[in-house]
């Protein structure tokens, strides 16, 4: 069965700071893909990167980097000099297709607060 | 496009009726999701469609749920009797399926902007 632990329920950091979410993954499959989606107050959930697993290279999007690491299980995501906009809950999701196949196995999430 | 629609966005009902919520997938997508999310359980999958027909409904939670999707255009998730606990924000969310540029391993997924369901 696949699994995704974000063992972060909620994180609190001051604008400017670099923050780190962390979501440790579980599946049997050699084949699969990592997720990160972005849930802000208004409630839709927003797709920020999808991974394969057969590529671990970081991926560096403007503020917004993601260090994937198969040895460790984990897929972090990490936001530079974080802004108030930032502010949302973060879910890290797991499928064994594209995700576009078959359905996602979502973390619980994280809650990310800046404060001015 | 206009994306996924959801209707409706907001569904306020009384322990026993029955309730029907819906989507509108983005044209031309082959594979329509629900999830339900929760704050103790998160977001989960209830059931998806390939091409109109259900292919996994192992997370639908009991026989009081039901979906269908008589075209492509369209589907439906009903709860009937609706009880307290089916409170939750109930997502679609649909994908374009595969290519041959773009075969269905490599796509996302569209999300609704979801319905919020209270049960009182």
């Amino acid at each position: 069965a696949q699994k995704v632990t974000q063992a972060q329920t909620e994180i609190s950091v001051v604008e400017k700071e670099d923050v780190t979410l962390d979501c440790v993954y579980e599946t049997r499959d050699t084949t699969y893909y990592l997720f990160w989606y972005k849930q802000p107050p208004s409630g839709e959930l927003v797709f920020l990167i999808r991974r394969n697993s057969f590529d671990e290279q970081n991926e560096i999007s403007g503020r917004y980097s993601w260090n994937f690491q198969k040895s460790t299980s984990s897929f972090n995501f990490t936001i530079t000099a974080s802004q108030v906009v930032d502010s949302a809950v973060y879910f890290c999701a797991l499928s064994d297709s594209g995700g576009g196949a078959d359905g996602l196995t979502f973390g619980k999430g994280t809650h990310l607060i800046i404060q001015p | 496009d206009a994306g996924v629609i959801q209707s409706p966005r907001h569904e306020v009902t009384e322990m026993g009726q029955e309730v029907t919520l819906r989507c509108k997938p983005i044209s031309g997508h082959d594979y329509l999701f629900w999830y339900r999310q929760t704050m103790m359980r998160g977001l989960e999958l209830l059931i998806y469609f390939n091409n109109n027909v259900p292919i996994d409904d192992s997370g639908m939670p009991e026989d009081r749920f039901s979906a269908k999707m008589p075209n492509a255009s369209f589907s439906t998730l009903k709860i009937q009797p609706s009880e307290p606990r089916d409170s939750a924000v109930y997502f679609c969310a649909s994908s374009p399926g595969g290519t041959r540029h773009h075969p269905s391993s490599y796509n996302e997924q569209f999300f609704g902007p979801g319905t919020r369901l209270t049960v009182l």
